[in-house]
């Protein structure tokens, strides 16, 4: 297996609901990324997990919660979101310090 | 704060042209370079990477790296309009993240 998958491809919600993004790699890469792009912006780096430990929150608000319960499985769990967090949510993982490979993203929409 | 600048275009050129893509960085320890195409709608898609100075060549593909001028660029050989996309160029940043330029809109016309 040589991707990142991501679901779900597209997800709607309101302001007050609770829903979560799910990543996940089997290529035994130790270091996973979400990052948030909004429409003609390059994508911007949110969380990086190293050996399933967070190493930055670059300052994301708390309505954003990330989770790695293991080497091969990223979460983003969101909830009171406001509309202008609509964007595409990209995970990545690395093998090393080095390339990172995206999966095809997450598509928000907060109503 | 590292920094990478790129034109952002659009960058028009005729289908079989070489098209020309460039980047400058602020950080003069920066060690990696990449370059990602990103199709509308689409995530980013790893092209090149290049940590020495020179060239690097895949396929139609060319990477330069100038560390000195803190330059990278990338050259599209025989450029097909399937190649009409956003190029982003990136530099690793501090904990491995990446550090992406706005990006370089390249048209390719038939």
């Amino acid at each position: 297996d040589t991707e990142v998958t991501q679901t779900p491809k597209h997800l709607v919600m309101g302001m007050t609901n609770k829903k979560s993004l799910k990543c996940e790699q089997h290529m035994g890469h130790r270091a996973m990324y979400w990052y948030k792009q909004k429409a003609k912006k390059p994508p911007e780096l949110m969380f990086v997990y190293s050996y399933e430990k967070l190493s930055i929150n670059e300052s994301v608000p708390s309505r954003f919660s990330p989770e790695c319960p293991n080497s091969s499985l990223l979460n983003l769990h969101l909830h009171a979101l406001q509309p202008e967090d609509s964007a595409l949510y990209l995970c990545a993982s690395s093998p090393s310090v080095n390339e990172q490979f995206f999966g095809p993203g997450t598509r928000l929409t907060v109503l | 704060q590292k920094e990478v600048e790129q034109n952002s275009g659009p960058l028009s050129v005729s289908e079989g042209a070489i098209a020309s893509l460039n980047c400058t960085y602020s950080d003069r320890g920066s060690q990696s370079f990449f370059w990602y195409r990103q199709y509308s709608g689409k995530s980013p898609e790893l092209i090149m990477f290049i940590y020495s100075n020179g060239d690097k060549e895949d396929g139609r593909f060319t990477a330069q790296l100038n560390k000195a001028s803190q330059y990278v660029s990338l050259l599209i050989r025989d450029s097909q309009p399937s190649d009409s996309a956003t190029y982003l160029c990136a530099v690793t940043g501090s904990q491995g993240n990446l550090i992406f330029g706005k990006g370089t809109k390249l048209s390719v016309k038939p």
